[in-house]
């Protein structure tokens, strides 16, 4: 199973929005709705930003949210803070049962 | 509340087996299965496997298809990862995470396990 590919950085200023993307297959990001996507500083366990797509857990802030079309799904960030600068993982199950991730993001905050 | 305490680190050498675990500890165990994820020094994350603390039931990544083993001890509420074979590029920190099923998302995180493998 390949890795989903994201591209390897974004940057983006305070208060602007940032989108990363996530591209697959139909045999995962485009065939099912159970994308996910992690959060990661340095030296950390990662930390479940969105699942299902667009679902957000309750205690990560609504300036995170997901969205699927077709093969890519995408994490928008608002408000862009300092501390959201971080990897950022996409993940997606596969056709085979499996969970396959994508290649991270590093997000810079300028 | 939730928490996920994995082993503490371990240094193998080339072709011996590691077994980290995982307790569980501020739910209801049986209702989550564990999925194990790991990312070597400056990589990206790579997953491994998912286990059902329900009935034991796994599902693995294909490349490491007949290397790795997951097992649930329900009593003492504890998930197991044997990693047979060991190569170096199976350094790593590996995680636990607590998922209802595979790809349903990991809410809750281990802190880590380092293992090196190095003659």
């Amino acid at each position: 199973q390949s890795a989903l590919t994201q591209p390897a950085s974004v940057s983006g200023s305070p208060g602007q929005s940032i989108t990363i993307s996530c591209t697959g297959t139909s045999s995962d990001v485009g065939g099912y709705n159970y994308v996910s996507w992690y959060q990661q500083h340095p030296g950390k366990a990662p930390k479940l930003m969105i699942y299902d797509v667009s679902n957000r857990p309750s205690r990560v802030s609504n300036r995170f949210s997901g969205s699927k079309s077709g093969n890519t799904a995408s994490l928008t960030i608002s408000g862009l803070q300092a501390e959201d600068e971080a990897d950022y993982y996409c993940t997606s199950y596969t056709s085979a049962n499996t969970l396959v991730f994508g290649g991270g993001t590093k997000l810079t905050v300028l | 509340q939730v928490q996920l305490v994995q082993s503490g680190a371990e240094v193998k050498k080339p072709g011996a087996s590691v077994k980290v675990s995982c307790k569980a500890s501020g739910y209801t165990f049986t209702t989550y299965g564990i999925s194990w994820v790991r990312q070597a020094p400056g990589q990206g994350l790579e997953w491994m496997g998912w286990i059902s603390s329900y009935n034991g039931n796994t599902k693995f990544a294909q490349s490491l298809q007949g290397r790795v083993t997951m097992t649930t001890d329900t009593s003492t509420s504890t998930t197991y990862m044997e990693l047979r074979s060991l190569r170096s590029d199976d350094t790593a920190v590996y995680y636990c995470g607590r998922e209802e099923a595979v790809a349903r998302g990991i809410d809750y995180w281990g802190q880590g396990t380092l293992v090196t493998v190095s003659s």
